[in-house]
């Protein structure tokens, strides 16, 4: 069974401070990797997606992909309370199974 | 634009009604989702529609019937449902199906769905 891991929560961070979240999956075929932020309430909101190796930055946000290890990353740099909510990690597999992991609650303290 | 609209936004129904769920987007996108997320738990797959025709089921009860009239819209129908089935309904879109490519999904802001 394809599995997607993530760093248990809830996370908490100092406003300004860095935030990592970490998502691990099974499947060595997964080809895509999303993240997704969701707010309480809400549906879950696309940040990212990475398909190779190595690191992707979009403002505040950056991916980071390493398929050996079969891990992948999201950092939150300068973390605003804004950015409290549940983050999702999204692997796609075979380009038959989306996967979604667990969610990783964060909490950005004022 | 990144829109998927899902209408009703809450529904209230009994376990012997008929409801139905809609979802729209005209982003030409050509596969659309069906996933179920209970609180505190990430979405989960129920259906794809690829080009109009249904690509997955995820072993989904025959209470719930998924429709999908033209490449823009996207129902599912529900009949006999369980208190158990109280949950947000999303509703997804992306450029290729699962089973052609990789593309991102964009969410609907979802159906509150109360199953009383």
């Amino acid at each position: 069974q394809k599995e997607v891991e993530q760093n248990s929560g809830p996370l908490s961070v100092p406003e300004g401070a860095i935030a990592s979240l970490n998502c691990t999956y099974s499947d060595r075929g997964s080809q895509s990797f999303f993240w997704y932020r969701q707010y309480s309430g809400k549906s879950p909101e696309l940040i990212m997606f990475i398909y190779s190796n190595g690191d992707k930055e979009d403002g505040r946000f950056t991916a980071q992909l390493n398929k050996a290890s079969q891990y992948v990353s999201l950092l939150i740099r300068d973390s605003q309370p804004s950015d409290s909510a549940t983050y999702l990690c999204a692997v796609m597999s075979d380009g038959q199974n989306f996967v979604f992991g667990p969610g990783t609650r964060l909490s950005v303290l004022p | 634009d990144t829109e998927v609209t899902q209408t009703p936004k809450h529904l209230v129904m009994g376990m012997t009604n008929k409801k139905s769920l809609k979802c729209e987007q005209h982003m030409g996108h050509r596969a659309m989702y069906w996933y179920k997320q209970k609180a505190k738990k990430p979405p989960e797959l129920m259906f794809v529609y690829s080009y109009e025709k249904l690509s997955i089921n995820e072993s989904v009860p025959s209470r719930f019937s998924p429709e999908c009239p033209n490449s823009s819209l996207l129902n599912l129908h529900l009949h006999a449902l369980q208190p158990e089935d109280s949950a947000l309904y999303l509703c997804a879109s992306s450029q290729e199906s699962l089973s052609g490519g990789t593309d991102t999904q964009y969410f609907g802001p979802g159906t509150r769905l109360t199953v009383l």
